[in-house]
């Protein structure tokens, strides 16, 4: 089946503008997680949603950054007035997900990342 | 809170040699959840294993297997009889468990490199 797709696969933009990344997950999949992977580094949580909820926001950087997810499916992940710091691959991920009381265990699939440049 | 160490920024090796890449991570939580991915040049990262805290069972799959050891925090995954095709860079990640705790925590990743 298809994986998680993401979109664009590369963006360049200017300091100052907005981005709009978009993430379609896995068909079924209840949580998305976005991450930030800067060069040479692993990824960083970023938020996660389950279904439409945004469960945990607390890794975005600061009030730039916002995601939503407002039909449980696509979500897009913005950053207003970007600067040269925000360049690098932003990564989304998916997951099926447990949900009666118990631990989220199942595993996140990753799309192929955007990556983004600010000059 | 939790944390995950790959001390081996970069290892090369020939190939047809065998390869460990190094895993340590610290976390309060009794239920624990541990990865491997594999990001190959091409950039995307691909789900290797998941092993949860309550099974130290060791596993294997084909030329990889991974070495899960709470005793000393560790979870090391090894390549037999490396190839080519291998060379990427790997990266170990923690999930603590609960209702709460969701997202991964990963380490800095190790650069493979398989000569030929």
């Amino acid at each position: 089946g298809a994986g998680v797709s993401q979109s664009p696969r590369y963006k360049v933009t200017k300091r100052g503008q907005d981005v709009a990344l978009r993430c379609d997950p896995i068909s079924g999949h209840v949580s998305l997680y976005w991450y930030r992977q800067a060069l040479g580094q692993g990824p960083e949580f970023l938020t996660y949603f389950n279904y439409e909820a945004q469960q945990d926001k607390s890794g975005l950087p600061n009030d730039r950054f916002s995601a939503e997810r407002p039909e449980g499916s696509i979500s897009t992940l913005t950053i207003q007035r970007t600067e040269q710091r925000d360049s690098a691959m932003y990564r989304c991920a998916s997951s099926l997900a447990r949900l009666a009381g118990g631990p989220l265990t199942d595993t996140q699939y990753f799309g192929p990342g955007t990556r983004l440049t600010v000059l | 809170a939790q944390k995950v160490t790959q001390a081996q920024t970069e290892i090369s090796v020939v190939e047809k040699e065998d390869v460990t890449l190094d895993c340590v991570y610290e976390t309060r939580d009794t239920t624990y959840y541990l990865f491997w991915y594999k990001q190959p040049p091409s950039g995307e990262l691909v789900f290797l294993i998941r092993r949860n805290s309550f099974d130290e069972q060791n596993e294997i799959s084909g030329r990889y297997s991974w070495n899960f050891q709470k005793s000393t925090s560790s979870f090391n995954f090894t390549i037999t009889a490396s190839q080519v095709v291998d060379s990427a860079v790997y990266f170990c990640a923690l999930r603590e468990g609960g209702t709460s705790g969701s997202r991964l925590t990963f380490g800095e990743g190790t650069q493979l490199t398989v000569n030929p």
